[in-house]
């Protein structure tokens, strides 16, 4: 299975944007729609964020948001708040009934 | 409300095996697949596999084949993941996750376990 690729950190000051990339392949997300996004605060269980590559499931803010072109996927994260800092994954189906993790992105809230 | 349950933390010693269970509630067990995804200290996390609970059918991750296996017992909704002949770097938090209803699409791992933390040493 493959491993999607993400930068391994991003920062930005309160009320900023910031945009975490995921970049695949075409075995899993230039020709899957299945992209999904997790965050992660130390010692908890991720938590999802987006699905199927920029659906939000209730009760997470509109400040997040999700789109893809061609093998990349993006988490973008509008109106930073302190309470956004944290460790964000993508995860994509890849074929086969198997899904692929990115390595995670820690966003810090300057 | 959705709950996933797992079993405590365990130790166990290199070639040993360990079995973890994911207890599940709040939902009907049968129409959902149950996934497990492991995390190792300091990394991201790592699919292993699913299991249809109401047929059983798996399907492992390829790093883990012939090492992995997911059963489940639907009379007490609860979803085990056996993993044999463990190495150090094993060690990890392993997680239960609910994926998609059987046969539709939408979120996958909505709901998650509160994690397992497996250590391997001598």
């Amino acid at each position: 299975q493959s491993a999607l690729t993400q930068p391994a950190s991003v920062s930005g000051s309160p009320g900023q944007s910031i945009t975490i990339s995921c970049t695949g392949t075409s075995s899993d997300i230039e020709n899957h729609n299945f992209v999904f996004w997790y965050q992660q605060h130390p010692g908890k269980a991720p938590t999802l964020m987006i699905f199927e590559g920029s659906e939000r499931p209730s009760g997470v803010s509109n400040r997040f948001s999700g789109s893809k072109s061609g093998n990349t996927a993006s988490l973008t994260i509008s109106g930073l708040q302190a309470e956004d800092e944290a460790h964000y994954y993508c995860c994509s189906f890849a074929g086969s009934g198997t899904w692929a993790f990115g390595g995670g992105t820690h966003l810090t809230v300057l | 409300q959705v709950q996933l349950v797992q079993s405590g933390a365990e130790v166990k010693k290199p070639g040993a095996s360990v079995k973890v269970s994911c207890d599940a509630s709040g939902y009907i067990f049968t129409d959902y697949y149950m996934h497990w995804v492991r995390q190792a200290p300091g990394q991201g996390p790592e699919w292993m596999g699913w299991i249809n609970p109401n047929s059983g059918d798996t399907n492992y991750a390829q790093k883990f084949q012939g090492r992995v296996t997911m059963t489940r017992d639907t009379s007490i909704t609860t979803a085990y993941m056996d993993l044999s002949r463990l190495r150090s770097d094993d060690t990890a938090v392993y997680y239960c996750a609910r994926g998609r209803g059987v046969g539709t699409t939408g979120p996958i791992f909505d709901y998650w376990g509160q994690g397992t933390l497996v250590t391997v040493s001598s």
